[in-house]
């Protein structure tokens, strides 16, 4: 079954550190650019953050940068999000997202909630 | 950032109307090379995450029912349901991925009237 799942969410105090997990399956992960957009409860869809299908190349939002990385282990197909120094205006679901020309694969998402 | 702006934020139609959301781009997300928009619109559920209807302005992705279209180049796009259904209750979104730095509308949500 093509699918990307996420997991790694959680509740996280503000200044805190989470890194989210998207698996993906079912097809040629290594051939596609990934990204990783968030959406706080009851809000809009926003980017965050792609990476080439090599990951030789990154881009991020302004307001993430300096503060996230994106990886991908394409051995492991599996894409990463390591989200550091977190605000509480990071709270969000956060999806993967596999791209050609929109977002033709999402997954399910995981909640990131910071809070003290 | 190219800023997206969806027109309703939301709508009430009744049972086999015409929808019809709009969504204007701060500036052209026309790629003069191959003539093409690089705007998508998504389907979002509650509690699902969205859905890829239709991208390059107009291509219905494969699946989509035909009564969904997209229309429109440059910074003006429309995106028309053209007899709502019961399971077209959702929120709509329109995606430039023009840039490097994709952007998204803020939403319109449809409900029935």
């Amino acid at each position: 079954e093509v699918q990307l799942v996420e997991s790694g969410g959680g509740l996280v105090q503000p200044g805190g550190s989470l890194r989210l997990s998207c698996a993906a399956s079912g097809f040629t992960f290594s051939n596609y650019w990934m990204h990783w957009v968030r959406q706080a409860p009851g809000k809009g869809l926003v980017w965050v953050s792609r990476i080439s299908s090599d990951g030789s190349s990154t881009n991020y939002a302004d307001s993430v940068k300096g503060r996230f990385t994106i990886s991908r282990d394409n051995a492991e197909t599996t894409l990463y999000l390591q989200m550091n120094s977190l605000r509480a205006e990071d709270t969000a679901m956060y999806y993967c997202a596999r791209a050609k020309n929109g977002y033709t694969l999402w997954g399910q998402g995981t909640l990131v909630t910071v809070s003290s | 950032d190219i800023v997206m702006t969806q027109s309703p934020d939301s709508l009430a139609v009744s049972l086999g109307e015409r929808a019809t959301i709009n969504c204007k781009s701060s500036q052209s997300v026309l790629y003069s090379s191959n003539n093409k928009s690089y705007l998508a619109w998504y389907q979002q559920k509650p509690g699902q995450p969205p859905k890829l209807l239709i991208n390059w302005a107009s291509t219905r992705e494969s699946g989509v029912p035909d009564r969904f279209s997209g229309s429109g180049s440059g910074s003006d796009f429309t995106l028309t349901i053209s007899s709502l259904q019961t399971e077209d209750v959702a929120a709509y979104h329109c995606q430039q991925y023009y840039t490097t730095s994709p952007t998204f509308g803020q939403g319109t949500k449809v409900e029935i009237k």
